[in-house]
């Protein structure tokens, strides 16, 4: 049964904290994405990687940063938590064009 | 820029009965696939459909069906025959040339029985 495991389904955090947000998957996937969920505006990319230690930003990568050191995991880093980054995270991966990508339980963020 | 449009925020179907949720596309790629997930109130994300843009049969998957009309760019997920348990988010997704997703804003479907 494949699956995506995300370190935490709710987190709370003061705002200046560095965050790490965790995502492992067991399909020996090289695609991997970090989303974020908002209420009526669906989800966006901020990062993903096609493979280790390879990432590219997408479409709001300010104020986060990634980490993928193992195929298996691609982490995601608040380098200085703020309230506007409270959210729905949600870790994905895929095994390439076409396919569809497989979604962690998502981690919800609340930065006070 | 790509993008897909959902304008239903919010749709309400009776039990039994089919329901239409719709989904736009911008593109001028000839290449490209459309997904359609569900999110229940849990919180995770459901493949439900796929549909490639060469394909000429509308995709289908048990009670979900795809229909597909490239002309309009539109790719409306049907749900037939409505469970409760079919109360959730929507979300339609596209695909150009990268195995990247851009998603709409989702539609809250509620059934009633």
């Amino acid at each position: 049964d494949v699956k995506v495991t995300q370190s935490s389904r709710y987190l709370v955090k003061r705002t200046g904290e560095k965050v790490f947000l965790e995502c492992v998957q067991d399909m020996d996937h090289e695609n991997m994405f970090w989303y974020r969920q908002d209420p009526g505006l669906g989800l966006r990319l901020i990062y993903f990687s096609y493979d280790v230690k390879m990432k590219e930003k997408g479409d709001i990568p300010e104020g986060y940063s990634v980490s993928r050191e193992k195929k298996e995991r691609f982490s995601l880093i608040l380098e200085s938590a703020s309230t506007n980054q409270t959210s729905m995270y949600l870790c994905a991966s895929t095994g390439g064009i076409g396919y569809e990508q497989y979604f962690g339980p998502g981690t919800r963020l609340t930065v006070t | 820029a790509q993008k897909i449009t959902q304008t239903q925020p919010g749709m309400f179907v009776q039990e039994k009965e089919a329901v239409t949720l719709d989904c736009t596309y911008d593109t001028s790629d000839q290449s490209y696939g459309l997904f359609w997930y569900k999110q229940p109130s849990s919180g995770e994300m459901i493949f439900l459909i796929y549909q490639g843009s060469y394909d000429e049969q509308n995709a289908t998957e048990g009670r979900y069906s795809l229909n597909f009309q490239k002309a309009r760019k539109s790719a409306n997920l049907v749900i037939s025959a409505s469970q409760l348990g079919d109360s959730a988010m929507y979300f339609c997704a596209s695909q150009y040339n990268t195995d990247k997703l851009i998603f709409g804003t989702g539609t809250r479907l509620q059934v009633f029985p």
